[in-house]
């Protein structure tokens, strides 16, 4: 099973609005992520959970609040977001030897 | 300079054709090398995964690492309509959890 479950895959949230997207993957990766994707550019890192403790944080602003409850999910809580944090989410997981990475199916987030 | 480089494309090709994609990287320190491949709106797959230099090949990909010259190929032979699709290169080196990608190259495989 080499699956990473993300959900919503679409997301709609107003500037005020309060939401979570949630990451699951049950390979036994210590290491898991969370990127952001804009149309026709590669992805761009945001956060690294080594061993459930953050340790690349890419100065994201505290608008994006990262959570790892425990070694296979991983939370990004959302809150007033702007119009240009709409882009494709990606979490993705992978081994600590930093040989390979898999994604999940991203969650498509719309900011009106 | 970036750590990558990928031509964006975009790549048209007749169906049957065999296509090759290509990056260039400036770190020598670059250990593990991915392709992925990703349709619109979804999240990247990898494909291909190789430690070092040399080829691997599953099915109609062929996966090479030339390090001496920093860089690296995936072949596809026989495309089919269904590898229409952009793909991503990706390396990394240990430790610390870091991947650099490639822009992305956009194929358009026409039946």
């Amino acid at each position: 099973d080499t699956e990473v479950t993300q959900t919503p895959k679409h997301l709609v949230m107003g500037m005020t609005n309060k939401k979570s997207l949630k990451c699951e993957q049950h390979m036994g990766h210590r290491a898991m992520y969370w990127y952001k994707q804009k149309a026709k550019k590669p992805p761009e890192l945001m956060f690294v959970y080594s061993y459930e403790k953050l340790s690349i944080n890419e100065s994201v602003p505290s608008r994006f609040s990262p959570e790892c409850p425990n070694s296979s999910l991983l939370n990004l809580h959302l809150h007033a977001l702007q119009p240009e944090d709409s882009a494709l989410y990606l979490c993705a997981s992978g081994p600590d030897s930093n040989e390979k990475l898999f994604f999940g199916s991203g969650t498509q987030l719309s900011v009106l | 300079q970036k750590e990558v480089e990928q031509d964006p494309g975009p790549l048209s090709v007749p169906e049957g054709a065999i296509v090759s994609l290509n990056c260039t990287y400036s770190n020598s320190a670059f250990q593990y090398f991915m392709w992925y491949r990703q349709y619109s709106r979804k999240g990247p797959e990898l494909l291909m995964y190789t430690y070092s230099s040399g080829n691997k090949e599953d099915g109609r990909f062929t996966a090479q690492v030339d390090k001496s010259s920093k860089y690296i190929s995936l072949f596809i032979r026989d495309s089919q309509p269904s590898d229409s699709a952009t793909y991503l290169c990706a390396m990394s080196s240990p430790p610390g959890n870091q991947f650099y990608f490639g822009t992305g190259t956009s194929l358009t495989v026409i039946p």
